[in-house]
């Protein structure tokens, strides 16, 4: 099955910019989608298709995917970001809905 | 308003049945994919299965974990999708969700319940 690598933990401090990869085999190949989620919550779509932004979304938010890894970037990072950020995609062999093992991102 | 308010978690014993419960309102129900996805305490997202929508042929599709043991079902009538879990282990705790699948064509956005917590113990 299709497996999609994040890192475990990002940190940045407020007003920078976080970067957050998600690695696959040829993963450019795919639409990605990220999800926050803070904790007690439901994930929240933050990106569809690469690099659209659901209505609600701040611009700060924005992805790129090419080669074998894509990337959530937030600017102007703020407080309120801090959240566990996923990566998903749909399994162009299987078509099931495959997530990353989430990122914590931890501003400083 | 869209709304997703899963049902029917709780407490069950390892080999034991759980069916939950997914009321939705606030968009067209029966032009949607539905998901459930489950998070495990502490860890990640896991997909479990989805459901097609009648138009599409209503068909299911699980993830490892859950095939052969769990069963989805719709009805389009009551706007109510059903997740029905056999032979359930203690691995299957966790917070169950059931979402849309986006469909920007038929306008059918990225939707999430609250969840419900299942915990298999003994």
């Amino acid at each position: 099955s299709y497996v999609l690598t994040q890192p475990p933990s990002v940190s940045v401090a407020p007003g920078q910019t976080a970067r957050i990869s998600c690695g696959g085999n040829n993963i450019g190949d795919v639409n990605v989608n990220w999800y926050q989620q803070r904790p007690g919550q439901a994930p929240l779509l933050v990106i569809y298709y690469d690099n659209d932004r659901p209505s609600g979304i701040p611009e700060r938010f924005s992805g790129s995917n090419s080669g074998n890894t894509a990337t959530l970037t937030i600017s102007r990072v703020e407080a309120g970001d801090e959240a566990d950020y996923y990566c998903q995609v749909s399994d162009s062999n299987t078509d099931h809905r495959v997530f990353g093992g989430g990122t914590k991102l931890t501003v400083l | 308003e869209v709304q997703l308010v899963e049902s029917g978690g709780g407490l069950v014993k390892p080999g034991g049945s759980l069916r939950l419960s997914c009321a939705a309102s606030g968009f067209t129900f029966a032009n949607a994919w539905m998901s459930w996805v489950r998070q495990a305490p502490g860890k990640g997202l896991e997909w479990i299965g989805r459901i097609k929508s009648e138009t599409d042929g209503g068909t299911t599709d699980f993830a490892a974990p859950g095939k052969g043991r769990f069963t989805i079902s719709r009805d389009d009538s009551k706007n109510t999708l059903d997740l029905y879990m056999n032979s359930l282990k203690t691995e299957d705790t966790a917070v169950y969700f059931c979402s849309t699948e986006l469909d920007l064509e038929l306008g059918i956005g990225d939707y999430w319940g609250q969840g419900t917590l299942v915990t298999v113990s003994s």
